[in-house]
């Protein structure tokens, strides 16, 4: 079954870190660039980042709003990426989803969310 | 960054009948290679949001075809002919053109 599977959400601290996991099966995750998409409570969806495939140098890119405290990072022997989340603020607090990008630039393949919540 | 405006915010249809989503860009989505970087998805409650259809007019694998793209440029547009009760979700329009990838507000789809 092709399926994305995130982990690692959960309650932290304004100022913690977190880092969620994205797990993929049922494709070829070596040759798929992955993005990163949240979903605070009641709004909509904002794009958060992407990382390449190995052929592209695995670069990634970054919303300004997260750019310098979010990292992307793949580990294309485990068939996962991740998502390094540091300096967290309360309006970080949302679903976090991983989703590859396919064929037509689409983002094809969504996980069911992780939920964080940065709070005292 | 490419700003995404939908329309209407919230559409109760009847079931039966038909339904039609707007989408506008803010700048141009037509690539040079002369396909519309514009997609559409659905995001039932409780669920993750599922492509419907890609550049512009494709739908995506499995999905009704009840369900269809138009547009170019900067205004787009979603109908459903028939709208079924499983069809109740929140809709989105999204550009792939340029990264920052944006979305629309989205258009939440209610059954009268």
């Amino acid at each position: 079954e092709v399926q994305l599977v995130e982990s690692g959400g959960g309650l932290v601290q304004p100022g913690g870190s977190l880092k969620l996991s994205c797990a993929a099966a049922g494709f070829t995750f070596r040759g798929s660039p992955i993005h990163w998409v949240r979903q605070a409570s009641g709004k909509g969806l904002e794009w958060l980042g992407r990382i390449k495939r190995t052929g592209d140098e695995y670069a990634t890119a970054y919303a300004v709003s997260v750019e310098g405290r979010f990292a992307i990072s793949r580990d294309d022997s485990k068939n996962t990426a991740y998502l390094q989340m540091n300096s967290l603020k309360s309006e970080d607090t949302a679903v976090y989803y991983c989703t590859r990008l396919g064929d037509y630039d689409a983002l094809d393949i969504w996980g069911r969310g992780t939920m964080v919540t940065v709070s005292s | 960054d490419i700003v995404m405006t939908q329309s209407p915010l919230s559409l109760p249809v009847t079931p039966g009948e038909p339904a039609s989503i707007s989408c506008r860009s803010s700048r141009s989505l037509l690539h040079s290679n002369g396909k519309n970087y514009l997609h559409w998805y659905l995001q039932k409650p409780g669920q993750s949001p599922q492509l419907l259809i890609y550049l512009a007019s494709n739908r995506a694998s499995g999905v009704p075809d009840r369900f269809s793209g138009s547009g170019s440029g900067t205004d787009f547009t979603l109908r459903i002919t028939r709208v079924e009760a499983e069809d109740v979700g929140l809709y989105y329009c999204m550009q792939a053109l340029q990264l920052p990838l944006t979305f629309g507000g989205g258009t939440k789809v209610e059954i009268k």
